[in-house]
């Protein structure tokens, strides 16, 4: 099993349609990220977390909110989808300073929005 | 500012060439961690090595190999005797003292058998 788990893996919205991406992890990492992965664009940061009660816009975080229900849980909202939203979505967890922030991914959500 | 540079967009080698992917950094930090990921065509993004800016030690993983260069800011990634499984977008990262990471654009390799 996935050490960080993605739901769901692919989903196709509409336009204006709510969209809630769930990220779970089992690696027992206090920092949680979402990233949006776009052709051409590289990764970009949306939102971090760096525990349960600390939440942080990345840069693109316009369209976008987050909960962090958890520690091991971390959901990215779209509240109104629009098409320029279709991309793939990235969970990723780091353990913090002591283990060299290494960041590990998830494997990925594509979301189309029609 | 803190920014990765991967000049390569698309290589493209035979099987059992070498080759090497170039990454440039550029950061103001004194620490920060350097890192690069595989992502094949079924979309995850695996993590392959992390060096800290005081370890410039070269480092070596199977065909795999690293040239960390802090004169040059850079961090290039090679593979020997390339193989069609290599094939994949490969990201060099920088980790900023925010926690954050920042990525290159990306190179794609085409390893052709």
């Amino acid at each position: 099993d996935a050490d960080v788990t993605q739901t769901p893996r692919n989903r196709i919205t509409k336009t204006g349609k709510r969209i809630m991406l769930e990220c779970s992890q089992t690696k027992g990492h206090d920092r949680m990220y979402w990233y949006r992965q776009d052709p051409g664009l590289g990764l970009r940061l949306i939102y971090y977390s760096f525990d349960v009660k600390d939440i942080n816009k990345g840069e693109i975080s316009d369209g976008y909110s987050v909960s962090r229900q958890a520690q091991a849980k971390f959901s990215l909202s779209l509240e109104s989808a629009i098409p320029n939203q279709t991309a793939l979505y990235f969970c990723a967890t780091s353990a913090g300073e002591q283990a060299g922030n290494t960041i590990y991914f998830g494997e990925g959500s594509w979301l189309t929005v029609v | 500012a803190q920014k990765v540079t991967q000049a390569q967009t698309e290589i493209s080698v035979v099987e059992k060439e070498d080759v090497t992917l170039d990454c440039v950094y550029e950061t103001r930090d004194t620490t920060y961690y350097l890192f690069w990921y595989k992502q094949p065509p079924s979309g995850e993004l695996v993590f392959l090595i992390r060096r800290n800016s005081f370890d410039e030690q070269n480092e070596i993983s199977g065909r795999y190999s690293w040239n960390f260069q802090k004169s040059t800011s850079s961090f290039n990634f090679t593979i020997t005797a390339s193989q069609v499984v290599d094939s994949a977008v490969y990201f060099c990262a920088l980790r900023s003292n925010t926690g954050k990471l920042i990525f290159g654009q990306g190179t794609t390799l085409q390893v052709k058998p």
